[in-house]
This record gives C-alpha cells, structure tokens and sequence, in this order.
C-alpha cells in the first residue's frame, strides 16, 4: 500500500476478498511473535501470535506466516469484513543477553485496513 | 470484565501539573507493562514489572515519570510537570507469564494543553 497523511501504509480491500498485511522485523533474536488489532480509540487487540519455531500458524480467518530467512511476518485475513475495517500492528519479542527476556515487544509502524462493502 | 482495566480513559491537564494513572491488570497475571503511543506510530515501551519488582524501564521514562506496583496487582503511571509532549495514549498490558501473549487494556489519552 501507499502512505498518507499519518505516513501508515494502507490496504484497501473489498467485503470478502482475503487480505494480507506484511511486516518486516530487524531483529533475529526476536524468538515471538504477535500481531494486535487497533481500533480508533482502543487499545490494542490480540489477534494471533507464533513463535520462532514455527513458520505457520491459523486461527479463526486468520493465517500468520513466518519467513526467518528474511525476518518477514504476515498476517492473511480470509473473507475480510467491514469489522475488521483497523490499523494492525505486528510485534515481536527478543531475547535478552544469556536468554532471558522479560516479554517486552517492539511495535512495527502498523498497517491501515480499510474494508469497503 | 475481566480484562486489562485503565483509569481514567482522558485524561486534559495543564502544562506543569501532576497526573498518575492507574492500570488494573487481568488477575493472576504476574508481568505488568506500560507502553506509550502517539498518533501514527505503534506502542513504545516504558517499563516492566515482574509482580511488584519493576524490573525494566526505557529511555523514553524520564525523571519525571515513575511507576508502581506495590502489591502486584494494580499500577500507577505518575507523570511530574506535565510537558505538552507527553500528549499520548497511555497503555497497559498484562500477561501471566513470558512466554504469553501480553493483553491490552484500553488505554487513558493524555492530552496537556
């Protein structure tokens, strides 16, 4: 998608097509993944999560793919609805130095859904 | 409701005045965090509790902001003379343990004029 005004990147589908959001992470440490729905005015909402031992993962409408090779995540959403009309954001988590990690995540900049009827 | 609670949800003050927040996190879940968003941009991190022990905090948690989790369950965010850049929404998540999926609450605006 193209940017605008928010400098978002934008996806704009039609009720029932499929849609797929892309993300790009930095760091191969990153051992989890999530992705987070927005809503305006909302706090985050959990949609679907992987973890790095894992390349696929499906939910209820919804697939995660994870390409480790490239740090690339998507999230395919099938017969998109009006509802799912929101500004998605994938997440990962790193581990930390000797392991550990205190589940802290780092947010990608988020995708703009719009869904037209 | 048993989800991540935030109080209050806006919050409008003048620049210079004091303000805390309070997050209510799913009960049973030991992790706390506090993340701050702007218009725009994802959630960034602020701090991490581990029950009542704040074990993380970011750069972005300047002198004038503190956090507490006293009896590891509730949380206060209070920010210290407010600056109109710290305008955002406040968010709380919570988890029950590393390596589960962290849960959102709605978030309090911030808004200093």
């Amino acid at each position: 998608g193209e940017s605008v005004g928010l400098h978002l990147p934008t996806l704009s589908v039609q009720e029932g097509d499929n849609s797929i959001i892309n993300c790009a992470y930095s760091n191969s440490a990153s051992d989890y993944f999530i992705w987070y729905k927005q809503e305006s005015g909302k706090g985050p909402q959990f949609i679907i999560d992987i973890r790095s031992n894992m390349d696929k993962r499906q939910g209820q409408r919804v697939t995660v793919l994870l390409n480790k090779t490239v740090k690339h995540l998507s999230l395919q959403i099938a017969a998109t609805q009006p509802g799912d009309s929101a500004v998605y954001f994938c997440a990962e988590r790193s581990q930390g130095a000797g392991g550990t990690s205190y589940g802290k995540l780092t947010f990608g900049q988020g995708t703009i859904l719009t869904v037209h009827p | 409701d048993t989800g991540v609670s935030q109080d209050p949800r806006h919050k409008i003050t003048k620049r210079g005045q004091n303000v805390t927040f309070r997050c209510d996190p799913i009960s049973e879940h030991n992790r706390l965090y506090w993340y701050r968003q702007t218009l725009g941009q994802g959630p960034e991190f602020l701090t991490y509790f581990q029950n009542e022990a704040q074990l993380e905090k970011s750069r972005l948690l300047s002198d004038r902001f503190s956090a507490e989790r006293p009896k590891g369950s509730f949380s206060t965010l209070e920010i210290q003379r407010t600056e109109q850049g710290d305008s955002a929404m406040y968010l709380c998540a919570s988890s029950l343990h590393m390596n589960t999926e962290a849960f959102f609450g709605q978030g309090t605006r911030l808004t200093v004029v």
